[in-house]
């Protein structure tokens, strides 16, 4: 079935400094969706991308999808102590309703 | 404006115990329903997903089962809690037909001791 590999599992930054997690499937995506997940929290849909080679922003969040829709990313610029969470890529599939969940990256500020 | 609804927030319960969590979206009709399950530190595990009253698939084969005895509320359910159940339990919708973004409530957190 569908996969999608997400890496890093986890990423230590001072805060100021960049963040990018990756997600990774062998197969070609017909869409990515970005979810964030503060500590204690539920899962927050910040973005769907579908087509091949898009990039969106939101304000520091850079979201790109590859131009074979094999793989995407979400960069942050400068953290800041709100960004701390867990990022999720999944994948919607329309066969049967369901998102098929990357492992997730957890975005961890150095004190 | 749509939202949803978890309880109780938080659980603890004896092992062999049964427990009953219920889920309830407001302000839309036929959403697709879903029960994930959450272990600490760990990504999300679809437990249930229903298209509809009474249509339940399940992914996991386990102690635990879910209904929707109406179009918008989502129950999961166990006769025994085992002690590998405690996690984050989180309830999430979607417009049904074809509807992508999924919603989370706040989830339940279960601890089986």
């Amino acid at each position: 079935g569908q996969q999608v590999m997400q890496i890093p599992q986890y990423q230590h930054v001072q805060e100021g400094e960049d963040f990018t997690t990756y997600c990774n499937s062998s197969t070609t995506l017909s869409n990515i969706q970005w979810y964030k997940q503060r500590p204690g929290g539920h899962p927050v849909f910040l973005i769907q991308l579908v087509k091949s080679g898009e990039v969106k922003k939101q304000k520091r969040l850079t979201f790109q999808f590859g131009e074979a829709k094999k793989n995407s990313s979400l960069h942050i610029t400068a953290t800041q102590t709100t960004d701390v969470g867990t990022y999720f890529c999944a994948v919607y599939m329309d066969s049967n309703y369901q998102l098929i969940w990357g492992a997730g990256t957890k975005l961890i500020i150095k004190p | 404006s749509q939202t949803i609804h978890q309880w109780p927030a938080t659980l603890v319960q004896p092992v062999g115990s049964p427990l009953s969590l219920e889920c309830t979206v407001e302000g839309t009709s036929n959403p697709n329903l879903y029960w994930y399950r959450q272990a600490a530190g760990r990504g999300l595990q679809l437990l249930f997903y229903s298209v509809g009253i009474g249509q339940i698939s399940s992914e996991v084969p386990q102690n635990l089962s879910a209904s929707r005895p109406q179009d918008r509320q989502f129950i999961l359910s166990s006769k025994k809690l085992l002690l590998s159940d405690s996690g984050f339990y989180l309830c999430a919708w979607t417009p049904g037909q074809g509807g992508e973004t999924q919603y989370f409530g706040p989830g339940t957190r279960l601890l089986v001791l």
